[in-house]
């Protein structure tokens, strides 16, 4: 079976500019969750979706936007690109909610550079 | 506020050797704790899970510990590899608002 997979896993943009990064989860896994790993540091939570619905949402400014599909792939929206928006964007996947004690799958991630 | 905290937060030891992650975190009330390995530009992979009832899980040469009096845990590596190489994560669940909070990571480096 496939993991959760990413896309792109590389890609630069420059300031000012859009960026949109996919994520499908596992087979049978209904929630994703977005997270933000900037260089040296542990990841950052950004939202959490759940049968399509937003389940939670860090403290991430409204530039980052997110939706889940009805396939429950997911999509993860970045407006008026910043130099500090520089990071791995991470995804995960997991049956059932976080609360559940359910492994989390984290897919490999995809790097953005703003320049 | 919600916080984890790891230390150290780099570590370097010889190949062969034990050694102990520590973990503390302020999260409350939390569902569980996780311990992830995150290889160099990889994502995270999973170790161990505990819930607060749990206060020991072991995953071949990984053995997690919760002390949820405490709020403290730790992570024992045995007979470490080349290949323990990475950071390792402590991850909080926090009850009833599906959010994890991470940890800023252990750096561990493993020399022959």
């Amino acid at each position: 079976d496939a993991g959760v997979t990413q896309s792109p896993t590389h890609l630069i943009k420059t300031r000012g500019q859009h960026v949109t990064l996919r994520c499908s989860p596992i087979s049978g896994h209904k929630s994703v969750s977005w997270y933000q790993q900037v260089l040296g540091q542990g990841p950052q939570f950004i939202f959490q979706y759940y049968e399509k619905e937003e389940r939670g949402r860090g403290n991430f400014p409204d530039r980052f936007s997110a939706r889940q599909f009805p396939n429950y792939s997911s999509e993860l929206n970045v407006n008026a690109l910043l130099l500090g928006d520089s990071a791995l964007y991470l995804c995960a996947s997991i049956l059932g909610s976080l609360g559940s004690g359910n492994t989390i799958y984290f897919g490999e991630g995809s790097w953005l550079t703003v320049v | 506020k919600n916080q984890v905290e790891q230390s150290p937060q780099s570590l370097i030891i010889l190949e062969g050797k034990n050694c102990t992650l520590q973990c503390n975190y302020t999260v409350s009330p939390f569902s569980n704790l996780r311990w992830y390995k995150q290889d160099t530009g990889r994502g995270p992979v999973s170790l161990t899970i505990m819930t607060f009832s749990e206060n020991t899980k072991s995953n071949g040469r990984y053995t997690a510990t919760l002390d949820a009096d405490t709020k403290q845990s730790s992570l024992h590596i045995t007979a470490s590899q080349l290949s323990d190489s990475a950071s390792y994560i402590c991850v909080v669940t926090v009850t009833n608002t599906d959010k994890l909070i991470f940890g800023t990571g252990t750096r561990l480096q493993v020399f022959p």
